[in-house]
């Protein structure tokens, strides 16, 4: 069955910290793995990775796959109190084009 | 502006009662789809349609339905059947086509049983 794993579930940091988020997955015939950013209403879209595009970056976010590990991490740098959401990864497979949805990273940046 | 809109933004079913949430989109896109999201829990497919007038069951469809008859246009009616209604509904829409699998979400309706 595929599934996606993210980890960890919560984290809380202080401003200015950088944190790293994980994804692994196990999904027939990968084609991509997304990230989203979710703070109080909808999840809005931060990254896709493919196999032609493995690294991704926008300002103090950045974003790689492992293919080889079948994982990817999400950095922030220099967190800010607006950084505060939850963290989603959603890849897709084979699988008629739906997508298979971590249960998502909450992360709180207190000032 | 191009985008998705849901309504309403918050919703009370009574028991018993058949609610219906609306999703619109203007961005052109072939495919919508119907989310549920509970606390802890991420989110959870219901339905989804790649074309008009067809659509397929997600992960949990047991208690919705959900009709296309129009491409910028995907209800989601919660029936009397759905015991556990109250949560988070999203609904998200994308292009067809791979590698075309962004999906974009409208706001999102709340939904409580009174």
């Amino acid at each position: 069955e595929d599934k996606v794993v993210q980890s960890p579930l919560s984290l809380v940091v202080h401003e200015g910290d950088t944190v790293t988020l994980n994804c692994s997955y196990e999904v027939t015939n990968f084609r991509s793995l997304l990230w989203y950013k979710q703070e109080k209403k909808a999840p809005t879209f931060l990254f896709m990775l493919t196999s032609s595009g493995i690294e991704k970056k926008s300002g103090r976010l950045s974003s790689i796959l492992d293919k080889k590990e079948l994982s990817s991490i999400l950095n922030i740098t220099a967190t800010q109190t607006g950084d505060s959401a939850i963290y989603l990864c959603a890849v897709a497979g084979d699988n008629n084009r739906k997508l298979i949805w971590g249960l998502g990273t909450s992360l709180a940046v207190n000032p | 502006d191009g985008g998705i809109t849901q309504s309403p933004k918050y919703l009370f079913r009574k028991e018993g009662q058949n609610v219906t949430l609306s999703c619109e989109q203007n961005l052109n896109h072939d495919a919508m789809y119907w989310y549920r999201q509970d606390p802890g829990q991420g989110l959870r497919l219901i339905y989804y349609s790649q074309i008009v007038n067809d659509f397929q069951k997600g992960d949990i469809a047991e208690g919705y339905s959900v009709s296309r008859e129009k491409k910028e246009s995907f209800p989601l009616t919660v029936t009397s059947a759905q015991k556990n209604p109250t949560a988070f509904y999203l609904c998200a829409s994308s292009m067809a086509g791979v590698p075309k699998e962004t999906q974009y979400f409208g706001p999102g309706t709340r939904l409580l049983v009174l």
